[in-house]
């Protein structure tokens, strides 16, 4: 079993929808969850971070995270066709520094 | 500022081969990491680098791939003896202090074996 589980999708919503995105994970060592954007072609960047357990937001995003049930989220409100992209999530522990990546989920948001 | 660039941005090669890639981090960054992305599959991280330290190699597959990283610049990940599952994207993300979830990542290399 990987440490870090996605649903790779894919993900496709209309226009103005929410989006979920979610992964589970089994190493109760992980503190830091991070949400990365990859659009085609490119590298993965940061969107967000949330450190242990709680919620975060950032404009249309919203993060949270459950560590009693190892359960991480991400919320995309009023979806634009400019969020099609891969969602990977990541996460690492106090004492590391490679990030744990699953494997990402594809989402199309049609206009 | 610039970004992290890797070079090339597409490479085939025969089978047998030996690759070398190639990643320019951030300015100033101290760390250095290298990740592997196979198709469907998510990042696999390979070696880590920060500054003057011995690079923690615990990541790289098998004694094929090496890697070097020229002071706080320029790092080159070798693959001898290139294998068809050696295909894959590979990519180099770099942050300014060592052990940083925040790591800005390059737009990766698309190696192909044939």
């Amino acid at each position: 079993q990987k440490e870090v589980e996605q649903d790779p999708g894919p993900l496709s919503v209309p226009e103005g929808a929410i989006v979920s995105l979610n992964c589970t994970y089994s190493n109760s060592a992980f503190q830091y969850f991070m949400w990365y954007r990859q659009y085609s072609r490119k590298g993965p960047e940061l969107l967000m971070y949330t450190y242990s357990s709680g919620n975060k937001e950032d404009g249309r995003f919203t993060a949270q995270v459950d560590k009693s049930s190892k359960y991480i989220s991400l919320f995309i409100r009023d979806s634009q066709p400019s969020d099609s992209a891969t969602y990977l999530c990541a996460m690492m522990s106090n004492s590391g520094y490679a990030l744990n990546f699953g494997k990402g989920t594809s989402l199309l948001v049609t206009p | 500022g610039a970004g992290v660039s890797q070079s090339p941005s597409n490479k085939v090669t025969e089978k047998g081969k030996d690759v070398e890639l190639r990643c320019d981090p951030i300015s100033g960054h101290t760390a250095l990491y290298w990740y592997r992305q196979r198709l469907g599959q998510g990042l696999e991280f390979l070696i880590y680098f920060q500054g003057n330290s011995a690079p923690d190699k615990s990541g790289l597959p098998s004694d094929r791939f090496s890697a070097e990283r020229t002071g706080e610049s320029v790092s080159t990940l070798t693959i001898q003896r290139t294998q068809q599952e050696d295909s894959a994207v590979y990519l180099c993300a770099s942050s300014p202090i060592g052990g940083s979830y925040e790591q800005y990542f390059g737009p990766g290399t698309r190696l192909t074996v044939t």
